[in-house]
């Protein structure tokens, strides 16, 4: 299994563009969640979902949207980058919830500009 | 504001030595769980401990648990400069957040050859 896989590894954005942060599990997992951390900082939760078409905001959620129509993928766009959302985003997967083990992908580095 | 929180936040000690890492949150949990960062990587899951467990063990890796002081503590036996990295603990809280875990901000261990 290639576990949670994310792309891309590192992207530099301009303020006001938009993009997707890809995330994928083959580990069949119902639960999947975006984090993002900042220098020095724990993660912050900004969507999380639970099973296919189903997702929920977490502690950050302003100016990012997710969905989920597969159980494999959780894209998360960016809808106009601020700086502010300069971070380095992790994408983690579970079996049923937030309760178990999570397996974390290796992270992109974003920096808006 | 996060859950958990970790003390101390940074930690530096020679190999051979033990490390403690503590974590405090605020309301009921299911369980806890302790994962690694290594630098630049994504985060690895070391322990879970359930609420009605006091004491877990994996290898060098000792994790209490405190429910009536809402605290747990990690401890690393005879450090080796591989365990150089961030440890965080992570709660999910029982009664309001439904499916959101929650990491504290972490611990920067650094062991010294």
């Amino acid at each position: 299994n290639a576990g949670v896989t994310q792309t891309p590894k590192f992207q530099v954005l301009k303020t006001g563009q938009s993009m997707t942060l890809q995330c994928a599990q083959d580990m069949n997992h119902e639960y999947m969640s975006w984090y993002r951390q900042d220098p020095g900082m724990g993660l912050r939760l900004i969507h999380y979902s639970v099973g296919a078409g189903i997702t929920d905001q977490g502690e950050v959620p302003n100016g990012y949207n997710v969905s989920r129509s597969t159980t494999e993928d959780f894209p998360l766009r960016l809808l106009s980058a601020a700086p502010s959302q300069t971070s380095v985003y992790f994408c983690a997967s579970s079996r049923q919830t937030a309760s178990e083990t999570q397996y974390f992908g290796p992270g992109t580095r974003l920096l808006v500009l | 504001s996060q859950q958990g929180e970790e003390d101390p936040q940074a930690l530096s000690i020679q190999e051979g030595e033990n490390a403690t890492m503590n974590c405090s949150y605020k309301t009921s949990i299911n369980n806890l769980q302790w994962y690694r960062q290594n630098s630049g990587r994504g985060l690895v899951h070391l322990i879970l401990i359930r609420s009605n467990e006091r004491e877990k063990h994996s290898g060098r890796l000792r994790v209490t648990l405190d429910t009536s002081k809402k605290s747990s503590s990690l401890l690393i036996t005879a450090s080796r400069a591989a365990d150089t990295a961030s440890y965080f603990c992570a709660t999910r809280d029982k009664e309001t957040s439904g499916s959101r875990l929650t990491f504290g901000e972490g611990t920067q261990l650094t062991v010294n050859p």
